[in-house]
């Protein structure tokens, strides 16, 4: 199975921060990688997919890059609503495997 | 626009079976691979089970091999999930899931299954 290992597992940070959250894969996966937010009680949402590509109605402030095996999320300026748990996922192969998730703290 | 709406879950004893559905709606079901993922409140995201998109290949995490079904009614643009000898630790919310291939992946709002005696 292909391990994905996030860091930071947990981040303090302020509004108007620029925040950096890495993913690693344990293989090579091209750009099969996804980025999600999730808030308590709700479903994960789609931040990034392809490694680099922002899905319609997701803020510019996001951004993903890398391909291979290293992987970085960015939100350029944190707003008071990005607070929230950030995930990896990659899907080159099967089991599909998550990242262990980033907390984002005030 | 796309909707995934899963149903059936629910409260269920240790040993038990429950059956899962997901409707979808707004894109071409036929022509994407789907998946469940599943949640223990509090905790991490965990990738259960997938399938291609003619059905005619499945997938599943150790945690559910032998235990758990998927399956898919093209024509009914419906994804399926059996879950049988349920165990406490299958407790979990559960999200319909559309692969990206290529495209942005979607999921549905999720479904509680509860075991617990």
């Amino acid at each position: 199975d292909i391990q994905m290992t996030q860091s930071p597992s947990s981040l303090s940070a302020s509004v108007g921060d620029r925040v950096t959250i890495t993913c690693r894969a344990s293989q090579h996966i091209s750009n099969w990688l996804a980025w999600y937010q999730q808030k308590p009680g709700r479903a994960p949402q789609l931040l990034i997919y392809a490694a680099s590509y922002l899905p319609a109605g997701v803020p510019s402030r996001f951004s993903g890059s890398g391909s291979g095996t290293d992987f970085t999320l960015t939100i350029s300026s944190l707003q008071p609503e990005d607070f929230a748990t950030y995930y990896c996922q990659q899907s080159t192969a099967f089991p599909r495997t998550f990242g262990q998730g980033t907390r984002l703290e005030i | 626009e796309m909707q995934l709406l899963e149903s059936g879950g629910g409260l269920v004893q240790p040993g038990g079976s429950l059956r899962l559905s997901c409707a979808a709606s707004g894109f071409t079901f036929s022509s994407f691979g789907m998946s469940w993922v599943r949640q223990v409140p509090g905790r991490g995201l965990e990738w259960v089970s997938g399938i291609s998109a003619s059905g005619g290949a499945t997938y599943y995490a150790d945690s559910g091999k032998g235990r758990f079904t998927i399956s898919r009614d093209n024509s009914k643009a419906t994804l399926n999930f059996q879950m049988n000898s349920l165990r406490v630790e299958d407790t979990a919310v559960y999200y319909c899931v559309k692969e990206g291939d290529g495209h942005p992946p979607h999921w549905g709002l999720g479904t509680l299954v509860t075991v617990s005696s």
